[in-house]
């Protein structure tokens, strides 16, 4: 079956950009999810890409997609403290598998 | 539009007993999915509905189980509560199963 392998941390200062990295095993998987957990509440869904496509760009997230190396990227632009949180990279491929999750720092 | 609505949030209960947990997906989301977060394990798939049949089931024990409404509304039970199943449980719903998930608060169980 799938499997999604995360980076656990990620320490960042504000201001800076932080990319969190995800590697996938299934290249059949048909989306691809990046959802943010923060303390004590559900996962709020912050962007998906499509299989077929390489960049997506939404604000202040842009995720790339190299479907050769099954390699997931979410890159934050001007990380600022609210951003602290964990974040899961999930693969579509009913049903959806996650990652362990990367918490994100962010050092004001 | 109200989010995916998840009752109760809280829960305290002892080894042995059980616990039903119940989900209101987004109105117009035929499609619920139930997950189990733990810190040991991560978030673990245990089933998924659509128009009241399960069409996936995780890696559980029978102890856990789960239906759904005529009105999409869904409700997992769990049975014989044991240690290992404090965790927080998390449901999501979509317009169909190939669609993006929305996902609840969650429900916090802690079994004593």
């Amino acid at each position: 079956g799938e499997d999604v392998e995360q980076s656990l941390f990620l320490s960042v200062r504000e201001g800076d950009s932080s990319v969190i990295n995800c590697t996938y095993t299934d290249s059949s998987s048909t989306y691809l999810y990046w959802y943010k957990q923060e303390p004590g509440a559900g996962l709020q869904l912050l962007t998906y890409i499509f299989s077929n496509m390489d960049m997506k760009q939404d604000q202040r997230l842009t995720v790339l997609l190299n479907k050769k190396d099954k390699h997931l990227s979410l890159r934050i632009a001007d990380t600022q403290t609210g951003d602290s949180a964990i974040y899961f990279c999930a693969a579509r491929n009913t049903p959806l598998v996650f990652g362990k999750g990367t918490r994100l720092s962010v050092i004001a | 539009k109200a989010g995916v609505t998840q009752t109760p949030r809280y829960l305290i209960k002892t080894r042995g007993q059980q616990v039903t947990l119940s989900c209101s997906p987004i109105s117009g989301h035929r499609s619920v999915s139930w997950y189990q977060q733990t810190p040991g394990q991560g978030l673990q798939f245990l089933f998924e509905y659509f128009s009241e049949t399960q069409r996936n089931k995780g890696n559980f024990p029978g102890r856990f189980s789960g239906r759904q409404f005529s009105n999409s509304r869904s409700e997992m039970n769990v049975s014989t509560l044991e240690l290992g199943d404090s965790a927080l449980y998390l449901c999501a719903s979509n317009i169909d199963p190939q669609e993006t998930q929305y996902f609840g608060p969650g429900t916090r169980l802690l079994v004593l």
